[in-house]
């Protein structure tokens, strides 16, 4: 069965440097998204791309944040300094139709 | 008033009884309706969509109330397996972003 995959599935790094999160999504969905589950909290609704453009973005989504899709395959979410309220599970989901979304396996990101 | 309202549990029940979730949205435009289940620090993952007329799937009935703006999920003979967090997720009107209920937390004991 397709999934959605994440690379990494954990990542560390320190307050104010740039990290890159990855996401394959499958292969014939056109619409991709990200979320993120602060621990303890409930998963929330960063961005959505569609067509090579953001078609949606959440408040969270702030200057510090950028989505691309570099090649056919690969979709990422760059935050630019990170700091601490950005540690969270980070979600990559996609679907072929506006409606059943599949969520990849998530990269935890940890803020130091 | 929050988006998506669930009472978040937890809910401990033995191991064959039937349990039931609700959920409510404040958005009389959403559209599309769905629980997800997700175990402990893992992903969401899809558990049914919910239709107006209502859907069974195997133990779980999904129910759909649009005048009440209400959404329900039963699990009938529950398993060890089902112990998870459920989610209520619902999809808003020419909107393709899901909005997430902070879940129910289920835990089946033996």
């Amino acid at each position: 069965e397709p999934e959605v995959t994440q690379t990494p599935s954990h990542q560390v790094t320190q307050m104010g440097q740039e990290v890159i999160l990855r996401c394959v999504p499958i292969s014939n969905h056109l619409y991709f998204y990200w979320y993120r589950q602060i621990l303890g909290q409930k998963v929330e609704f960063l961005v959505s791309f569609y067509n090579n453009e953001i078609s949606e973005k959440s408040e969270i989504f702030d200057d510090q944040f950028s989505v691309e899709r570099p090649d056919g395959s690969n979709f990422t979410l760059k935050i630019r300094s990170t700091k601490l309220e950005d540690s969270a599970m980070y979600f990559c989901a996609s679907n072929a139709r506006k409606n059943e979304q599949f969520f990849g396996p998530g990269t935890r990101l940890t803020v130091l | 008033r929050k988006e998506v309202e669930q009472d978040p549990g937890p809910f401990n029940v033995p191991e064959g009884a039937t349990v039931a979730f609700n959920c409510t949205y404040s958005n009389s435009a959403s559209q599309s309706f769905f629980w997800y289940r997700q175990d402990c620090r893992k992903e969401p993952k899809l558990l049914m969509s919910v239709y107006s007329s209502g859907n069974e799937d195997g133990r779980f009935t999904a129910q759909l109330n649009r005048a009440s703006q209400y959404i329900s999920l039963l699990i009938r003979d529950s398993k060890l397996s089902d112990s998870a967090t459920y989610l209520c997720v619902v999809n808003n009107f020419g909107n393709e972003k899901l909005t997430f209920g902070t879940g129910t937390r289920l835990t089946i004991i033996p």
